[in-house]
């Protein structure tokens, strides 16, 4: 089993529609979560970082459930340009430093 | 706002050659790693540095050595090269927060 696991899409939505993301890890120990955005053949860029009492910015919504181990992004009034990959990462070693990413979900928002 | 800057942005090199992925970082950052990203695969790591003067490995090292030349370096070099090593490069690093800033990529192939 991969330690941080992503559905990879597509997931093919509508302007203005709202869509989710989940991704679960594995690690019980882990302790720090964020959402990074991809664009094709670019470097993956911060989105947000996921607290415990989650977070929102803008039309953005991250969520982290640590019972069933799985952390959410919510994207509402979607727009063209959020077309990407969202990356799921988690810090699965504090001592370590090491981040870990998932496989990626690809969104693409049509017309 | 150099931030993470990578070099060289592309490189053809034969099987059995050798050459080194440079990176450099102006944030004072503690945390630096390489990943290489393929299609399909997502971003696995390579190797880490928690801070100056260590290295650590990560889930796909075999093949590679970094050098954690100072506080603002991190060099990644391929002894001698495969073509299984075609890939997309990436460098980052990582504040205390655990939120990492990538450079541009190297996109390596090895025929």
């Amino acid at each position: 089993r991969k330690e941080v696991e992503q559905d990879p899409g597509p997931f093919n939505v509508p302007e203005g529609a709202t869509v989710a993301f989940n991704c679960t890890y594995s690690n019980s120990a882990s302790q720090s979560f964020f959402w990074y955005r991809q664009d094709c053949r670019k470097e993956p860029k911060l989105l947000m970082s996921v607290y415990s009492s989650g977070n929102e910015d803008g039309r953005f919504t991250a969520q982290l459930n640590r019972a069933s181990q799985y952390i959410s992004l919510l994207i509402r009034d979607s727009k063209l340009s959020d077309s990407a990959t969202y990356l799921c990462v988690v810090n699965v070693n504090n001592a370590g430093n090491m981040l870990t990413f998932g496989g990626g979900t690809r969104l693409m928002v049509k017309p | 706002n150099a931030g993470v800057t990578q070099t060289p942005k592309f490189q053809v090199l034969k099987t059995g050659q050798s050459m080194t992925l440079q990176c450099a970082q102006d944030m004072n950052h503690n945390s630096m790693y390489w990943y290489r990203q393929d299609p399909g695969m997502g971003l696995r790591l390579i190797y880490y540095s928690a801070s100056e003067g260590t290295t650590d490995k990560g889930e796909v090292p075999n093949g590679y050595n970094v050098s954690r030349l100072n506080k603002r370096e991190f060099s990644l070099r391929l002894e001698s090269a495969a073509p299984s090593q075609t890939s997309v490069y990436f460098c980052a690093s990582s504040s205390r927060q655990f939120e990492a800033f990538f450079g541009q990529g190297t996109r390596l192939t090895v025929v």
